[in-house]
């Protein structure tokens, strides 16, 4: 089954203890993308990467890192998480002009 | 600065009525757009595009306008289903190989039987 895997689901954690988000995707997308939703914001783009190591910042990537070492896999990393990070997490590849979006991941930063 | 807005945050409907969704932009760079639903505890899922060169597109039960001058983005749903009840968000590509996405703030949209 195509698909965009992100782990965990839910994630609670203290302010800065450095934490992964992973995300997986077999459908040899080029595109892969990092967002975050938060109430009355939408979604806001954290980070993209147009292909394997090329990543590149979107609206809001401060206090995070990509890596793109693989064309399946592009983990979010926050190294000293924050307060203000807590929030709902989604990464999604592409496929003509389509994103597929994993399930999400619930970030809470005590 | 909010760059593509959905000014409704919420819509309720009859079943079987038509939904009408509706989304703002301000950047005339926008160079295609795209609406997403998402149910709860799900990732959003596409729903259907539009390409700025055109002025409508459909697909089945859902019909995308687009009115360039205006810089305005409608959805129709018609006829509505309970099963459509679902935060909607409107999206604009941009940038490289349209690499950057813009989201609205997201519409719920309830659809009573």
């Amino acid at each position: 089954e195509a698909q965009v895997t992100q782990n965990p689901r839910y994630l609670i954690t203290v302010t800065g203890k450095k934490l992964t988000v992973t995300c997986s995707q077999n459908m040899n997308h080029e595109y892969m993308s990092w967002y975050r939703q938060d109430p009355g914001l939408g979604l806001r783009q954290i980070y993209y990467s147009m292909n394997v190591e090329v990543t590149d910042k979107g609206d809001v990537p401060e206090g995070y890192k990509v890596s793109r070492k693989e064309k399946r896999n592009f983990p979010l990393i926050l190294e000293s998480p924050s307060p203000n990070q807590t929030s709902l997490y989604f990464c999604a590849s592409r496929a003509n002009e389509k994103l597929f979006f994993g399930s999400g991941t619930q970030l809470s930063v005590l | 600065d909010q760059q593509v807005k959905q000014n409704s945050p919420s819509l309720s409907v009859q079943e079987g009525r038509i939904s009408i969704l509706n989304c703002d932009y301000t950047n005339s760079m926008f160079d295609y757009f795209l609406w997403y639903k998402k149910y709860p505890a799900e990732g959003p899922t596409f729903l259907i595009s539009i390409s700025s060169i055109k002025d409508k597109n459909e697909d089945g039960r859902f019909t995308v306008f687009l009115n360039k001058s205006a810089k305005h983005l409608s959805l129709h749903i018609v006829p509505s289903q309970p099963g459509d009840s679902a935060v909607y968000f409107c999206a604009a590509s941009w940038g490289t190989s349209g690499s950057r996405l813009t989201f609205g703030e997201g519409t719920q949209l309830t659809v009573n039987p």
